[in-house]
């Protein structure tokens, strides 16, 4: 079946301009995260949502940054006003709650360059 | 201090050489842990999961030492398909994972 995808797969934007960024995670898969990874270092938890409610958003860097997930399926990862040292891959992943060793399948990423 | 630790590497190793990759953790209240691989611009995927008694999965062994908060995975007669970057992962809850920055493996022929 489908796997997570995400839209657009590179975004260049100018500083300042505000960016959205979208998650499609796997059909019926309640949990799904966003992280943000810099080169040469992991992933780095953003926020993560369970069905429409946002439960963490606790590793959003900045009032700049706001996801939605309105309907319990897509998501959307905005940010506002954008800053060079927003470049980064965003990735999304999604995961069906279960067990603690439940896996999170991950997007392909969104590849952010802000000039 | 970051939560996960890896040693970055890189690790430069001949086809067929057997290979070690180290991580601590700094949380004592985690819960999960897992090893993913991220190979060059694509996306990380799970290898497999780390179990208090050790576990195994073809070439691949990981070992989880709760006391000492360390955890590690070991490739035999490693393979040029090996090359990617490993990711040492720590769950404390069911929605917080910690990522370390990943070791980095090239297999040489």
């Amino acid at each position: 079946g489908a796997g997570v995808s995400q839209s657009p797969r590179y975004k260049v934007a100018k500083r300042g301009q505000d960016v959205a960024l979208r998650c499609d995670p796997i059909s019926g898969h309640v949990s799904l995260f966003w992280y943000q990874q810099a080169l040469g270092q992991g992933p780095e938890f953003l926020t993560y949502f369970q069905n429409e409610a946002q439960l963490d958003k606790s590793g959003l860097p900045s009032d700049r940054f706001f996801a939605e997930r309105p309907e319990g399926s897509v998501s959307t990862l905005k940010i506002q006003r954008t800053q060079q040292e927003d470049s980064a891959v965003y990735l999304c992943a999604s995961s069906f709650p279960g067990t603690s060793q439940e896996t999170q399948y991950f997007g392909p990423g969104t590849r952010l360059l802000v000039l | 201090r970051k939560e996960v630790e890896q040693d970055p590497g890189p690790f430069n190793v001949p086809e067929g050489a057997t290979v070690a990759f180290n991580c601590t953790y700094s949380n004592s209240a985690s819960q999960s842990f897992f090893w993913y691989r991220q190979d060059c611009r694509k996306e990380p995927k799970l290898l497999m999961s780390v179990y208090s008694s050790g576990n195994e999965d073809g070439r691949f062994t990981a070992q989880l030492n709760r006391a000492s908060q360390y955890i590690s995975l070991l490739i035999r007669d490693s393979k040029l398909s090996d090359s990617a970057t490993y990711l040492c992962v720590v769950k404390k809850n069911n929605n917080d994972m910690r990522f370390g920055a990943g070791t980095r493996l090239t297999v040489k022929p």
